[in-house]
């Protein structure tokens, strides 16, 4: 089946912690791409890749990392993590870097930051 | 990124009827509008999507209409279903960058 993979699917954690949240998919797909999504604001994106080993930002990425190290992972970092950081994270992959093509999302990753 | 404005921020609609949610935009320059659907607990998913160069779109009980001139789009969900209760979200690709630029979300709730 194809898919977007993300682990965990929720997560507590404290102020100051590392934490990572895997994402994979098994489409072969170029493109992917991290989203947060917040109440009244949508869904704004993070950092996104086009390929392998290239990676940039979004519109929010202060206070993320990421790594494309292979065509079908794109972790998510959050090196100390802090409570603006609480958030629901979509991970979402597509075939086409053009923007015009369907992105397929993950089913989510709710993180709270105390 | 410039943000697209979408209203209403909920609607509750009697099974049957018709639901309507419009979007506006500012950026002239942009050609493709898609509509992404998240039901509880699940990542969005593209349900219709629209390119300058048409005006309206069809797709069973759904159909999405665009106004460049007026820069805004509209989703017209015909004949409402259970079903159909979710979050839907507008995005319009920005012609500066490429990427996607997500509406607030519209909450959809059927009333049986």
């Amino acid at each position: 089946e194809a898919q977007v993979t993300q682990n965990p699917r929720y997560l507590i954690t404290v102020t100051g912690k590392k934490l990572t949240v895997t994402c994979s998919q098994n489409m072969n797909h170029e493109y992917m791409s991290w989203y947060r999504q917040d109440p009244g604001l949508g869904l704004r994106q993070i950092y996104y890749s086009m390929n392998v080993e290239v990676t940039d930002k979004g519109d929010v990425p202060e206070g993320y990392k990421v790594s494309r190290k292979e065509k079908r992972n794109f972790p998510l970092i959050l090196e100390s993590p802090s409570p603006n950081q609480t958030s629901l994270y979509f991970c979402a992959s597509s075939f086409m870097t053009s923007g015009e093509a369907e992105q397929f999302f993950g089913p989510g990753t709710r993180l709270t930051v105390l | 990124g410039e943000n697209v404005e979408q209203h209403p921020s909920t609607l509750s609609v009697q099974e049957g009827d018709s639901a309507v949610i419009k979007c506006t935009y500012s950026d002239s320059a942009s050609n493709y509008f898609p509509w992404y659907k998240q039901e509880l607990g699940k990542g969005p998913q593209l349900i219709i999507d629209i390119r300058s160069n048409v005006g309206e779109k069809k797709d069973q009980r759904i159909a999405v209409t665009l106004n460049k001139t007026a820069k805004h789009f509209s989703l017209h969900i015909t004949e409402t279903q259970p079903e159909d209760s979710a979050v839907y979200f507008c995005a319009e690709l920005r012609s500066n960058d490429y990427k996607l630029s997500f509406g607030a979300g519209t909450t959809v709730t059927v009333r049986a």
